[in-house]
């Protein structure tokens, strides 16, 4: 059975932190692994990777996947409030690209 | 539109009666997905529309799930005789290709609330 599984579940830090989430998987017909922010109810695209070993950035955050090892981390650097959310790791399989498997999530607090 | 429109946004509905959640995805948006979501977890796929092929039913939990699409326009997703572990959010979303990127544009979602 395809597993995503996410840690840790929670999370508080305090504004200007580092944190890094974390996502290992389990599953067949790998694609591609991405990551969402859930802040209320719609969640939102952060990444999509592909390849081992190249990290992508957007502003604070990167995200890298080890396609060896079948993990991927999600960095945010110095924190602020407005990163509070739900962190959502996901793989999309070759045979539709969007019928994704999620995990749990993580749920980020940042404290001012 | 300009993103991914779900209603109704909350939904309280009595143990055994039917209830219908309606999505209508971003224009040019040819794939459809229903997700449900339980408090606390993640989300699981349900179902799957691309353009005028047959949907893809794997995740729906029950018989009593249904969904149609006319299209690629609006979306319903169906309940029958609703159940209590029935309550939850359920989030459609849209993409340009299913064989795309995977990025999903995932609408606000209706919570649904079983007694």
């Amino acid at each position: 059975e395809d597993k995503v599984v996410q840690s840790p579940l929670s999370l508080v830090v305090h504004e200007g932190d580092t944190v890094t989430l974390n996502c290992s998987y389990e599953v067949t017909n790998f694609r591609s692994l991405l990551w969402y922010k859930q802040e209320k109810k719609a969640p939102t695209f952060l990444f999509m990777l592909t390849s081992s070993g190249i990290e992508k950035k957007s502003g604070r955050l990167s995200s890298i996947l080890d396609k060896k090892e079948l993990f991927s981390i999600l960095n945010i650097t110095a924190t602020q409030t407005g990163d509070s959310a739900v962190y959502l790791c996901a793989v999309a399989f070759n045979t539709n690209a969007g019928k994704s498997t999620f995990g749990d999530g993580t749920t980020l607090t940042v404290k001012p | 539109g300009a993103g991914v429109s779900q209603s109704p946004s909350n939904k309280v509905t009595e143990k055994g009666k039917d209830v219908e959640l309606r999505c209508d995805p971003i224009s040019g948006h040819t794939a459809l997905y229903w997700y449900r979501q339980r408090l606390g977890q993640g989300l699981e796929f349900l179902i799957y529309f691309q353009g005028n092929s047959a949907p893809d039913k794997s995740g729906l939990p029950s018989d009593r799930f249904s969904a149609e699409r006319t299209g690629e326009s609006v979306s319903t997703l169906t309940i029958q005789r609703t159940q209590q572990e029935d309550s939850a959010v359920y989030l459609c979303a849209s993409s340009l290709l299913a064989g795309n990127t995977g990025e999903l544009f995932f609408g606000e979602g209706s919570r649904l609330t079983v007694l």
